[in-house]
Order: C-alpha cells, then structure tokens, then sequence
C-alpha cells in the first residue's frame, strides 16, 4: 500500500534556530515528491519539488533532499522565522496506478517562538 | 501565475441546506479539479476529479449524490454539499490542474460548519 508517513507529528523551535522534518514513503515508482507549507485555515502552498533522479533542492531558506535508495526525503528550514509557523506536508505522486491520486503525510505542525 | 480561487472561504449553516462551494482557475484553463476534504490534524483526502465536460469520478466512501460536482467550464469547479449535517462540517479544498503532467494548485480551503 502507497504511503507517506512524516515524523516529527509536532515541533517547537525557537525564531532563529534551524530544523529538519523527515518523510518516509513506500510509493514506488513515483514521478516526484513535493514538500507544501500550509499556513492555518489555508490551501497548501508547494516549496519544492523533486523528481526521483534529483538529490536536493532549495527554495530560500528551504531546502528538501531525496534519496531514493531509502525512500526517504528531509526538508531542512534555516534560520527559522515565526511566519514559518504551519504545518508541512510531504507529497508523493505515483507513477503507476492512478497518477492523479496523490499521496499525503499528515505533516508536520511546526510552531516556532520568538 | 497559477492562482486558484476558492469561494466563499467560510460558511456556517442550518442543518439540512444544501452549500455550494466554488473553485475558480484565474490564469489558466484547468482540464482537471480535484476536491479534497480535510478533518483538524489530518492531512488531504481526495474525494473526487473531476474533468471538464465529464461526470466526476468519487473516491470509493464518498457518496456522490452528497457531493455533487460540476465542471461546466475550464475555470470553474463547484461543489454542493446536499442537506449537510453536522457530521459534514470540515475544510474543503479544491485544486486545479491545466493538463497530464502540469502540478496540481491548490485554493485556499472552504470551512463549513454546519450548525
């Protein structure tokens, strides 16, 4: 069964300090792996994507890894800010099946304090 | 680009009226919608697609006389929440897609609490 599973649930950070959410996933193939920021009450914004070929990818202060050996992906946010307060959510689209249905983790809530 | 819009972004009802929820592609034509419910601490469940032109297809579980959905147009996507309950009330999210391979953009979510 397709699945992505993300650890930490929760996380607390204080502003400045930096982190890194891990995702595990089972999908395989897939065509790629994105990571979203949602904000409370809000639609899931995409921060990056990778396809399965790719290793790292940065957006800003955020920058996602990939390996494919281990199925696991790692979304390292630098020097955190509280607007990075939300919850993120790692997303695996399949390459076989229904390509449509993507794959969710539940995500992880990211809290950070001045 | 790749803005979707969702609307309205909150309602509260009686039980038993029928909510109709729009999703609205901005910039693009959007071959695709997909409709995505969301429970508090859980992530997206799909709950249909839907493709211009077609009847939409529902995720086993979801009944499709409940969520009833039209994509009349390449813009538009809407979706009606028949006699909701209480039991319905959660944040409902739409995405767009222009064609195959192209991401899906998310809107900002509808919640609708039903009273």
């Amino acid at each position: 069964k397709n699945q992505v599973e993300q650890s930490p649930q929760s996380l607390i950070i204080l502003e400045g300090k930096n982190c890194t959410l891990q995702c595990n996933y089972t999908v395989s193939p897939f065509s790629n792996l994105r990571w979203y920021k949602q904000d409370t009450g809000r639609g899931p914004v995409s921060l990056t994507i990778m396809t399965f070929s790719e290793n790292t990818k940065s957006n800003g202060r955020y920058t996602a890894t990939l390996d494919a050996d281990t199925k696991q992906s790692s979304l390292h946010i630098t020097a955190s800010q509280l607007s990075d307060s939300a919850s993120y959510i790692c997303v695996v689209r399949p390459l076989s099946g229904n390509t449509d249905k993507l794959i969710f983790g539940t995500g992880t809530r990211l809290q950070v304090f001045p | 680009g790749a803005v979707v819009s969702q609307h309205p972004s909150w309602v509260i009802c009686k039980s038993g009226t029928s909510v109709k929820i729009e999703c609205r592609s901005l910039d693009f034509q959007a071959t695709t919608m997909f409709w995505y419910r969301q429970f508090p601490k859980q992530s997206l469940m799909l709950m249909a697609t839907s493709n211009e032109g077609s009847k939409a297809t529902y995720e086993q579980g979801v009944e499709k006389d409940k969520f009833l959905i039209n994509h009349a147009s390449l813009t538009l996507s809407t979706l009606t929440v028949t006699s909701a309950h209480p039991e319905d009330s959660s944040f409902y999210i739409c995405s767009a897609r222009e064609w195959g391979n192209q991401p899906q953009h998310f809107g900002d979510g509808t919640r609708l609490s039903i009273l």
